[in-house]
């Protein structure tokens, strides 16, 4: 299997821009995971789906971030407009279905807004 | 808010050196607690996926023990060697929800 594949691996764009980050979990896993590491915060979770529902989206920082998940294998993070303070790593984990199993993280997103 | 909450912050140990740190977690509504390693520029990766109370688990020089009814676990590796220098990351499970990471523990392991 090639793993969470996220692209793109960077994005730089400027302030007010749409940006849109996308996922590809490993084919079999139920659950999915959205990630923001930022020197500040550290990793944070943003968001989950479990079979493609969204269970919670309670660290979705504001009304700009919004995630979808319309089938098993992909999954989209979008920020509208994006800041600056947007900046920051943005990975995607999947977790298979059944026990407290690992969670396999995609290589990451580096965004930077200008 | 859930506070999962790693110590030291970071840590510089001598090649050789055999060294542990520390993750606490709530010992309430406990599911799993797991540990990854976590190298400059890559992505996560798991080291242990640890459930009972108890629990020891062991990867080549790095192991791991759970506490769940005082909400600690260690980990420790043995005779460390520069490739070991990551950031450490423990993150609680309660429930099966999503993980809470802790802050981490940067290791440097010096040549």
């Amino acid at each position: 299997d090639a793993g969470v594949i996220q692209s793109p691996r960077h994005e730089v764009t400027e302030m007010g821009q749409e940006v849109t980050l996308r996922c590809k979990p490993i084919s079999g896993h139920n659950s999915l995971f959205w990630y923001r590491q930022t020197m500040m915060r550290g990793l944070e979770l943003l968001i989950y789906f479990n079979n493609n529902v969204p269970i919670d989206d309670s660290g979705m920082p504001e009304d700009r971030f919004s995630a979808k998940m319309p089938n098993a294998s992909f999954s989209t993070l979008k920020i509208q407009p994006s800041e600056p303070r947007d900046s920051a790593v943005y990975f995607c984990a999947s977790r298979p279905a059944g026990g407290p199993d690992t969670q396999y993280f995609g290589p990451g997103t580096r965004l930077t807004v200008l | 808010i859930l506070n999962v909450e790693q110590s030291p912050q970071s840590l510089h140990v001598q090649e050789g050196d055999s060294t542990n740190f520390t993750c606490s977690f709530p010992s309430s509504n406990f599911y799993a607690l797991h540990w990854y390693r976590w190298e400059t520029a890559k992505s996560p990766e798991a080291l242990f996926v640890m459930t009972l109370n108890g629990d020891e688990k062991k990867k080549g020089r790095i192991s791991a023990t759970l506490n769940t009814k005082e909400g600690y676990s260690y980990l420790y590796i043995k005779g460390s060697q520069p490739e070991d220098s990551a950031t450490y990351l423990c993150a609680f499970l309660p429930g099966r929800r999503a993980l809470t990471f802790g802050s981490g523990t940067r290791l440097q392991v010096q040549p």
